[in-house]
């Protein structure tokens, strides 16, 4: 249990476009999910925290315009990059918060398999 | 703001070795959860342990396992019997423990230590 899936896995876009990225909770709902960052051998950067049903709380030097978040129900999390760019390639991951039975979360995050995106 | 660091970016263990990657952290809190994660070249996070503050116990999982010193603010990971599957990027990771958890709070990453193992 506990799966995380995302979607694409992969992405090439021309600079300009838009791309969206979807993050599901296979087997869980989940009130919580966060959209992280990572360039190559580097740490994740956290970019935003989704919560369903209200805005997302962005990072400080995250541009809220440019990467939308959307959480519109207990299992599905989307990032749209907009007018993407070549310096927007980056690897994008996805983690999600279960929400217990009790209605108290559980300690852990599961992650996403990570969405690769290249902008030309 | 909580801070983590690991101080070795890269680090190399013979198989069958022992290994121990180190990790630091700042924080003003007194509850809160402390996580090994690895992830290998498929990029796909993996939870290795967990260890919260208010148990003194060291967490342990098969060959791994931590030395959680609270008042050093110190989380170190120990690999017994490394595998060539051991091989990964490994971040240490620190999440505060709100008095209620009705949704997630963030991880704090470390910047991760490399881990090769040699056959």
């Amino acid at each position: 249990g506990a799966v995380v899936s995302q979607h694409p896995s992969w992405v090439i876009c021309k600079s300009g476009t838009s791309v969206k990225i979807e993050c599901r909770s296979l087997d869980f709902q989940a009130t919580t999910m966060f959209w992280y960052r990572q360039f190559p051998k580097q740490s994740l950067m956290l970019m935003a925290t989704s919560n369903e049903g209200s805005k997302a709380t962005y990072e400080q030097g995250v541009e809220k315009d440019k990467f939308l978040i959307n959480h519109a129900s207990l299992t599905l999390s989307t990032l749209t990059v907009t007018s993407a760019h070549p310096e927007d390639s980056s690897f994008y991951i996805c983690s999600a918060h279960p929400l217990g039975y009790s209605g108290r979360t559980y300690n852990e995050q599961f992650f996403g398999p990570g969405t690769r995106l290249t902008v030309l | 703001a909580q801070t983590v660091t690991q101080s070795q970016p890269e680090m190399s263990v013979q198989e069958a070795e022992t290994v121990t990657l180190s990790c630091t952290y700042d924080t003003s809190e007194s509850d809160y959860y402390l996580f090994w994660y690895k992830q290998p070249p498929s990029r796909q996070m993996i939870l290795v342990i967990r260890q919260e503050a208010y148990k003194q116990q060291n967490a342990t999982e098969n060959r791994f396992s931590v030395n959680f010193q609270k008042a050093a603010k110190s989380f170190s990971l120990k690999i017994s019997d490394s595998q060539l599957g051991d091989a990964a990027m490994y971040f240490c990771a620190y999440r505060s423990r709100p008095a209620w958890e009705t949704s997630g709070s963030r991880l704090t990453f470390g910047e991760g230590t490399q881990l090769t193992v040699n056959p």
